[in-house]
């Protein structure tokens, strides 16, 4: 286990509705970044969030967009959903934003847009 | 053309079997490597972390970068059944000041009793 917890596991919305992903870093890790896993394929860069700022921010539009809190945690909130959003959405914590640092996912969370 | 590719297999192997997966990148910029196993419904679990050229073992496994090629390798001795699970190579590309990795598309592994 890596000490980084997502909620919920799983998630059912209809097109065109919200949604808000949770995001608990590893104890002592101030970066959070947020992937996109389609079936099949690899995890895909969303952004990332280093001390409450987004740090990078990976091919996805605007309706995608985030918030990291003071202890860390991260929010990850998708707006309008479309029926290709339904992926697994990965968050995973590091120590820092320099780009070598190891990366720790959590488990996921798996969203289903009908 | 996609900046990592992975042969997504399936790859299906008796236990005790040598497994080698492989990737290849196009952007020489990438200084970082790394594998992750990923079991069915599961977040990815970092196995082995490289960095530039080289070998790297850690148990069964073993990691080799060549950069010169672009291309990098994980290899599994003494397979075992608990070994089946997609694995993904990933890299990343510093001084950049973003924590991004880019990944393949996953292998599928499954060794067979």
């Amino acid at each position: 286990e890596t000490g980084v917890t997502q909620s919920p596991t799983h998630l059912i919305k209809t097109r065109g509705q919200q949604v808000t992903l949770r995001c608990s870093s590893q104890s002592g890790h101030n970066t959070v970044s947020w992937y996109q896993q389609a079936l099949g394929q690899g995890p895909q860069f969303i952004f990332q969030y280093y001390r409450e700022e987004e740090n990078g921010r990976g091919n996805f539009p605007p309706r995608f967009s985030g918030l990291q809190f003071p202890n860390y945690s991260s929010e990850l909130n998708v707006n309008a959903l479309e029926l290709d959003d339904s992926a697994l959405y990965l968050c995973a914590s590091s120590t820092s934003a320099r780009g070598q640092e190891t990366q720790y996912f959590g488990p996921g969370t798996r969203l289903l847009v009908l | 053309q996609k900046e990592v590719e992975q042969d997504p297999g399936p790859l299906s192997v008796p236990e005790g079997a040598i497994v080698s997966l492989n990737c290849t990148y196009s952007n020489s910029a990438f200084q970082y490597f790394m594998w992750y196993r990923q079991y069915s419904r599961k977040g990815p679990e970092l196995l082995m972390y490289t960095y530039s050229s080289g070998n790297k073992e850690d148990g069964r496994f073993t990691a080799q970068v060549d950069k010169s090629s672009k291309y990098i390798s994980l290899f599994i001795r003494d397979s075992q059944p608990s070994d089946s699970a997609t694995y993904l190579c990933a890299m990343s590309a510093p001084p950049s000041n973003t924590g991004k990795l880019i990944f393949g598309q996953g292998t599928t592994l499954q060794v067979k009793p």
